[in-house]
């Protein structure tokens, strides 16, 4: 089993574009999340899926937007990147519900100029 | 709200002694807690969970928390410390309401380990 897996590792970005980062699991979890990292803070939630359909926001959701492709996959986009949304992005995956561990992808280190 | 602390940026130790990452938290009523590693360039790695039970548990690489509910602290231990337990260590605690708080974790802010040889 891969786990959590996400692309790109890396991407430099100019403010304005546009771009997707994706994630995928296979151990048949059931929630999804995005959080961001930034030094000192500690990981943020952006977004989760609770289950296949759902989406809801985190903690910091302004400037993303997500969809849950299916079971396996969740994505992150960013319409417009902001120099402020420069971060490393973490994807993560659990069965379900908040006593449940959570698995975490590799991250996509995220520089917008 | 919710809150976690690590009030230690950094926590140096030397190899073979003990070492002690604490963590404070802030809900109402019985929290689940956990704790995470981050190596350099990577994803974190799920240590050990309290839910419910015995205060004292144990976890990978000879981690162990003891939940202190009168002191509202999980701090991690491991009696004899390594090289390469070096690394971002993340305390992290579980809303306690259900409904659509699906796992959704508050993240402490980070404590760096580094043991030296």
């Amino acid at each position: 089993n891969a786990g959590v897996t996400q692309t790109p590792k890396f991407q430099v970005l100019k403010t304005g574009q546009s771009m997707t980062l994706q994630c995928a699991q296979d151990m048949n979890h059931n929630s999804m999340y995005w959080y961001r990292q930034d030094p000192g803070m500690g990981l943020r939630l952006i977004y989760y899926s609770a289950s296949e359909g759902t989406t809801d926001k985190g903690e910091v959701p302004n400037g993303y937007n997500v969809s849950r492709l299916n079971k396996r996959e969740f994505s992150l986009r960013l319409e417009s990147a902001a120099p402020s949304q420069t971060s490393v992005y973490f994807c993560a995956s659990s069965l379900a519900g908040r006593t449940d561990t959570q698995y975490f992808g590799p991250g996509t280190r995220l520089t917008v100029l | 709200a919710q809150s976690v602390a690590q009030p230690e940026d950094q926590v140096n130790v030397a190899e073979g002694n003990p070492l002690t990452v604490k963590c404070t938290y802030s809900v109402s009523g019985n929290p689940y807690l956990f704790w995470y590693v981050q190596y350099p360039n990577r994803g974190l790695q799920f240590l050990l969970k309290y839910i419910t039970g015995d205060n004292l548990v144990k976890g990978s690489y000879g981690f162990e928390a003891e939940f202190n509910k009168s002191q509202t602290s999980f701090h991690l231990k491991k009696p004899s410390a390594l090289v390469s337990d070096s690394a971002l260590y993340f305390c992290a605690v579980s809303p306690l309401r259900g409904g659509t708080s699906y796992g959704k974790l508050t993240f402490g802010q980070g404590t760096i380990l580094t043991v030296h040889p």
